[in-house]
């Protein structure tokens, strides 16, 4: 089944602490997105990545960090520089940053920080 | 700059009653715009979406939103809704000439059907 994964599903951190969230797609597009959603707010772009190998900040990049050394694979990384991280984190995908193309999202990681 | 405002965070209507989900935007440019539903603790998945043609969209579940470009709005509409609609649901816009396929978001609208 093609789609796109994010795992683990719940994560539980220490304040201080920075975290990695996997996000992987089989469906060879070449745009992938970083969300964050929190309860009323909508969802806020955090980072994307329009081709591999290159990537560019959103709205609210600040304490966060990705990288795209493959196609597939779009990690994002919680710092501890982020103030408030406790939110739920969603990957998505497009075919390509061009064009008429909807987003394609993954399942959703809910990181609780204490 | 584009915005997306849902005009209702939450809309509770009874089962197999009509339903209808506000959304505006503003964008001084052609857009391309979405609904998407998002179940609890689920990803989004994409409801319809308009990109050029007929201003009516329809879904495969029953849902219909109509582009309306003087008013700037993408309203979603079911005339008979069910329990398993319950869920929450996002307006988004991507501005035409976007080379970024940035997506900017409503706030969301949850809809709660009752029995």
């Amino acid at each position: 089944d093609g789609g796109i994964t994010q795992s683990p599903k719940y994560l539980f951190r220490k304040e201080g602490q920075n975290v990695t969230l996997s996000c992987e797609q089989n469906l060879n597009h070449d745009a992938m997105y970083w969300y964050r959603q929190d309860p009323g707010q909508g969802l806020r772009l955090i980072y994307y990545s329009q081709i591999v190998n290159d990537f560019q900040k959103g709205d609210i990049a600040e304490g966060y960090s990705v990288s795209r050394e493959k196609k597939e694979s779009f990690p994002l990384t919680v710092t501890s520089a982020q103030k408030n991280p406790t939110a739920f984190y969603l990957c998505a995908s497009s075919p390509s940053s061009i064009g008429s193309y909807e987003q394609y999202f993954g399942p959703g990681t809910r990181l609780t920080v204490t | 700059a584009q915005s997306v405002t849902q005009l209702d965070s939450q809309v509770p209507v009874f089962e197999e009653a009509p339903v209808e989900l506000r959304c505006n935007y503003s964008s001084s440019v052609s857009v391309y715009l979405f609904w998407y539903v998002q179940y609890p603790n689920q990803g989004l998945q994409l409801l319809l979406k308009y990109l050029s043609g007929s201003t009516l969209v329809e879904s495969i579940n029953g849902f219909e939103a109509e582009f309306n470009k003087s008013q700037t709005s993408f309203h979603l509409r079911k005339p008979s809704v069910h329990i398993s609609d319950t869920a929450e649901y996002f307006c988004a816009v991507r501005a035409g000439s976007s080379n970024t396929g940035k997506l900017i978001f409503g706030q969301g609208t949850t809809l709660q059907v009752k029995p």
